[in-house]
């Protein structure tokens, strides 16, 4: 059975930093493209970070490029999301997620942990 | 970016047929692929995906949900609509990043 299981969330003031955690069992780890996709309060959903199977190919939306740092340890099947610069519009939910092997869909996902950028 | 839009709510009654709409911006095929795939989300949980590449079920998904469309213009179909079905339903395209969801459709009762 696939798991996610995300780690690191919590109250954060504007402008600091917080790194989010993801462990993974039950696939073989190494072998998947990972991703954030994250909910703000009473909102929908925007992907945030994707990273490939072996680490070396990462990808952002605008809204996060430059901020947010995706990177992964296949020995300890964890990912991660570093985000620096955080603003109140970072507030959210973000999911771990697993992607396909091709086309780029969300076959697995994370319970969510909440991140609170408030002073 | 692509844009998705959807229709913000739906109502039905159980055992009905309910409609679920997704337009995109632009095409979101890919030669024979039609690239959009459908999530719900019930209340406090994680979203599970339903139907990837437009029309194909993802395991463990019952037969009841189906999805159909290509180009700019799909459809995801709940038949008969089930109790446990209400939740909140996102369709999400990947022909071209940034990877795009929809506004999301709030499936509720009559």
């Amino acid at each position: 059975e696939v798991q996610l299981v995300e780690s690191g969330g919590g109250l954060v003031q504007p402008g600091r930093s917080l790194k989010l955690s993801c462990t993974a069992s039950g696939f073989t780890f190494s072998s998947f493209t990972m991703a954030w996709v994250r909910q703000a309060p009473k909102k929908g959903l925007e992907w945030v970070a994707t990273i490939t199977s072996g680490g070396s190919n990462t990808y952002y939306p605008d809204s996060v490029k430059g901020r947010f740092t995706i990177s992964r340890d296949n020995a300890k099947t964890a990912l991660y999301l570093q985000m620096d610069s955080l603003r109140s519009e970072d507030t959210a939910t973000y999911y771990c997620v697993k992607e396909s092997t091709v086309a780029t869909y969300f076959d697995y996902w994370g319970q969510g942990v909440m991140v609170t950028v408030s002073s | 970016d692509i844009v998705l839009t959807q229709s913000p709510a739906l109502a039905v009654s159980l055992g009905q047929r309910a409609t679920i709409s997704c337009r995109a911006s632009q095409s979101v095929n890919i030669s024979r692929y039609n690239l959009m795939h459908w999530y719900q989300q019930k209340p406090g949980q994680q979203p599970k995906l339903l139907i990837y590449r437009a029309s194909n079920l993802a395991s463990g998904i019952p037969a009841r949900f189906s999805g159909s469309g290509s180009g700019t213009d799909f459809t995801l179909t709940i038949n008969p609509v089930q109790a446990d079905d209400i939740a909140t339903y996102y369709c999400q395209q990947s022909r071209e990043s940034p990877w795009t969801f929809g506004g999301g459709t709030k499936l509720g009762l009559k």
